[in-house]
């Protein structure tokens, strides 16, 4: 069965300091990796994305993730978080089952940037 | 281009009611998945309809059901409502042709609580 663990579910942090979100899935075939981001009142909206490639991923704001297959790990990370990156991240992982997508969303991991 | 949109934004409804919640796609988007979003469970995934034909289910009861019309637009369904159906429901579109390397586009859901 895929699974998708966040084991992060509360980060709180001071403005300009380093952030790393820990993504690990399970699943025994092909993925495809996201990370999606639901800000105070907003839509949740696609941060970043891997299908295949550079393992190493950039997304909007500053954002990256790299894909470490060894470790079934998609750790989303940014070198400075801002006040305005408060939101709530999701993980999830897609696969083709039988030529359709399934889809599986971690729980969510809630960042509070102090300022 | 215009969004997902999701009608209607907020409910409230007694237990043992039962309602049904409308998601209107990206235009051009042929495939409607439909989720629930508790703090407790993170996103969890109900179903997808595709081309009116629904293609992929996750483990809801059959109390939770869905539609969709040949122009793309879904309708969930949820009867004899419980307490615990209290949730953010969440439509996402996509195209639907590519067998799990889509992004998905959310809409601002539709929060239902059940009193």
């Amino acid at each position: 069965a895929q699974s998708v663990s966040q084991h992060n579910h509360h980060v709180i942090l001071s403005e300009a300091a380093s952030l790393e979100l820990g993504c690990n899935y399970s699943y025994g075939g092909t993925v495809n990796l996201f990370w999606y981001v639901q800000y105070p009142g907003q839509h949740l909206q696609l941060l970043l994305k891997y299908f295949s490639g550079d393992p190493l991923v950039k997304g909007i704001k500053g954002f990256e993730a790299e894909f470490i297959k060894s470790k079934f790990s998609f750790n989303l990370r940014k070198p400075s978080v801002q006040w305005s990156d408060t939101a709530e991240y999701f993980c999830a992982v897609t696969s083709n089952s039988g030529g359709y997508q399934k889809v599986t969303f971690g729980i969510g991991t809630k960042l509070q940037v102090i300022p | 281009k215009a969004g997902v949109t999701q009608t209607p934004r907020y409910l409230i409804k007694t237990r043992g009611q039962q309602v049904t919640l409308s998601c209107s796609p990206i235009s051009g988007h042929r495939s409607v998945s439909w989720y629930q979003q508790t703090p407790g469970q993170g996103l969890q995934f109900l179903f997808e309809y595709f081309s009116e034909t629904q293609r992929n289910k996750g483990n809801f009861p059959g109390r939770f059901s869905g539609r969709q019309f040949s122009n793309s637009r879904s309708e969930m369904n949820v009867s004899t409502l419980e307490l615990g159906d209290s949730a953010l429901y969440l439509c996402a579109s996509s195209f639907g042709t590519s067998g799990g390397s889509e992004t998905q586009y959310f809409g601002p859901g539709t929060r239902l609580l059940v009193l």
